[in-house]
């Protein structure tokens, strides 16, 4: 059963608007978050992360927002340029002594119009 | 900077074959892990080592096994390959030392393996 959903397979935004990028969690242990682009054919890319003592973390275009309550994490991306058309995969990882894994979503590809 | 690297791009191997994907990491990582991305299933781990010649299994392990002889090295071993084993390989590396960041793993590019 997987414990990292992301329920929207693809997503088509116009250049320069904001893209929203959604992911729900189910286990209360996972204590960081992490956001993975990946282009075809290469591997994914670590993008930015998120501790569970935060609520949001920016980095440049990109902003993790996490709302522990709800075991909900969204990725903005504003404004959305072509070179971000990617599949982002959400994936969380728990307290030791398994932190050493990440539990992945499906995957959101994301297509930016010019 | 970080390097991961996979033996091959892309594989076709047949039936019954056994077939070999090898990972190479330059970190001096102590984690590394083998992922198969299918469209609809995201990332799910196969296996995963925490040190030479340790090895644990992940959410799919079956009809898999690897091997981990030397620290930067990490091989996954499929003994009779099958259709339903065509996917998308990554290798991946991650350290154990608190200093390096929050556990991120780097990726390989991955190999597209189609079993015919």
């Amino acid at each position: 059963d997987q414990q990292v959903k992301q329920n929207s397979p693809s997503l088509s935004v116009q250049e320069g608007r904001i893209s929203i990028l959604n992911c729900d969690y189910t286990n209360s242990m996972f204590d960081y978050f992490l956001w993975y682009k990946k282009y075809p054919a290469e591997g994914p890319t670590f993008l930015i992360s998120i501790s569970s003592i935060k609520d949001k973390n920016e980095d440049g275009r990109f902003t993790v927002f996490l709302n522990k309550s709800a075991k909900h994490l969204s990725l903005h991306i504003v404004p959305s340029q072509p070179g971000d058309s990617a599949v982002y995969f959400c994936a969380a990882r728990t307290h030791p002594p398994n932190d050493y894994k990440l539990s992945f979503g499906a995957g959101t590809t994301v297509t930016v119009r010019a | 900077d970080v390097k991961v690297t996979q033996s091959s791009r892309y594989l076709v191997k047949r039936t019954g074959e056994k077939v070999f994907l090898e990972c190479v990491q330059d970190m001096d990582h102590e984690n590394m892990f083998w992922y198969r991305q299918d469209p609809g299933l995201g990332l799910r781990l196969i296996y995963f080592s925490y040190d030479v010649k340790m090895k644990e299994k992940g959410d799919i392990p079956e009809g898999y096994s690897v091997s981990r002889e030397k620290k930067e090295r990490f091989s996954l071993i499929l003994e009779s390959a099958s259709t339903n084993q065509t996917s998308m390989y990554l290798c991946a590396s991650s350290s154990l030392r608190k200093t390096s960041g929050p556990y991120e793993q780097y990726f390989g590019p991955g190999t597209r393996l189609t079993v015919t």
